[in-house]
Parts: C-alpha cells; structure tokens; sequence
C-alpha cells in the first residue's frame, strides 16, 4: 500500500516569510509525528498527534511552529516568521496507534532552505 | 533522560565481508530498539526494533541486530556486504518507564556506511 507521503518535497523561502509543510500518513493509522532533521544529525522530535489532537508538542522549538491535524489524518506543519536557522528536512511519520512497541514508518521528508 | 550513541561517524568494509554498525543506547527503563537505513534525498526506512525476547532480532535485506542488555549495546550486523548497502544508518531507542507520554523515538547521529566493491 501507500507509504507516508509530504509534499512539498523542496521548499526555499526567505527569511521571515510563512511556509506549511503538508504530511498524508498511512491510511488507517492514528498516530502521526513530525520531525526535523539539521545536516550531519538524526531526526530530532517536534511534536505527535493521536487522532486530532496534540498529544506531545514539547519539541517544538518555539511558538513560532505550530502543527494541526483537524480530521484525523493529513498533518500540517506551520513556521512563521521563518529563521535560516530553520533550515532542515521536515520528515512526518506514522503508526498505527501509540504503542510502544508500534513501528514509525517515515516519508521522504519536505528539504526547507530559508535564504 | 534517554541517549543514542553511535560513536563511528564513518564505516568502510569491502563488499562480501561482514559489517558492523555500532549502537549504545542509555534508558532509565527497558529500551525498545530501532534501525533505520536513509538513502540519499529519501526518508527513514524501517530495519528491525527489539522489543523483548530473543536478544537477536532478523530484519529487512539481510540484516540482524544483537541486543546486549550489559553493554547497553544494539548493534546492527549483516554477514556478507552488499555495494547496494552503502547508506545513513540511525539508531534509535524508545524508554517504556520513560516520561509519561513520551512516544518519541530518540535518534543517535547516524553512521555512513560504505560498501566498497
């Protein structure tokens, strides 16, 4: 079937303009994640939903991101008033619920550059 | 607190030789274990996870994974190298007694393997 998948999959934008990032998770599963990944590091946790809402948003670096998933399914993921220092590749992913256990299945990842 | 550390930025072994890409990991519970491979311009594929039970766990293109619970170790193993191998690995660790709700997966730095033909 159908992995996760995010578009745009390139974004450049300049500094102190606002970007969303779109995440359409594996159908059927209700746990959705985003991460960010710098160059040289592993994806680092920005925030995770169950259903609809925010379960977790601590990662977020500030409140200048900001994520919705208002049905349940397609995930956004907003920056305002973007910084260079938010350049990174955006990678989403799912599972099928919040066990533990569950495996995160990853998209290809949306590369932003803030010129 | 929850940590990865994958302590070789960089893995060169010639192809049809056994490979070995190492993890450590520090949890205040039990750890749930992951690798990931990433190709170029491309997302997080799934390998294999330890969960409980047998301390070598078999996953995707030949590779397998031992879990050592004194060494805090998870590494990632394959017997015969393949160039099409040659990739970003990431480990990663979940804690089951760690801050309530956390559900993240928490990433070590990666380590470039390359498959020399």
């Amino acid at each position: 079937g159908a992995g996760v998948s995010q578009t745009p999959s390139n974004k450049v934008t300049e500094k102190g303009k606002y970007v969303e990032l779109r995440c359409d998770p594996i159908s059927g599963h209700t746990a959705l994640y985003w991460y960010r990944q710098s160059l040289g590091q592993g994806p680092e946790f920005l925030i995770y939903f169950q259903g609809t809402g925010a379960a977790d948003d601590s990662g977020l670096p500030n409140d200048r991101f900001f994520a919705v998933r208002p049905e349940g399914s397609v995930s956004t993921l907003k920056i305002q008033r973007t910084e260079r220092g938010d350049s990174a590749v955006y990678l989403c992913a799912s599972s099928p619920g919040l066990a533990l256990t569950d495996t995160q299945y990853f998209g290809p990842g949306t590369r932003l550059t803030v010129l | 607190a929850q940590s990865v550390a994958q302590p070789e930025d960089q893995v060169n072994v010639a192809e049809g030789n056994p490979l070995t890409v190492k993890c450590t990991y520090s949890v205040s519970g039990n750890p749930y274990l992951f690798w990931y491979v990433q190709y170029p311009n491309r997302g997080l594929q799934f390998l294999l996870k330890y969960i409980t039970g047998d301390n070598l766990v078999k996953g995707s293109y030949g590779f397998e994974a031992e879990f050592n619970k004194s060494q805090t170790s998870f590494h990632l193993k394959k017997p015969s190298a393949l160039v099409s191998d040659s990739a970003l690995y990431f480990c990663a660790v979940r804690d089951a007694f760690g801050r309530t709700g956390a559900n993240n997966l928490f990433f070590g730095t990666g380590t470039r393997l390359t498959v020399i033909p």
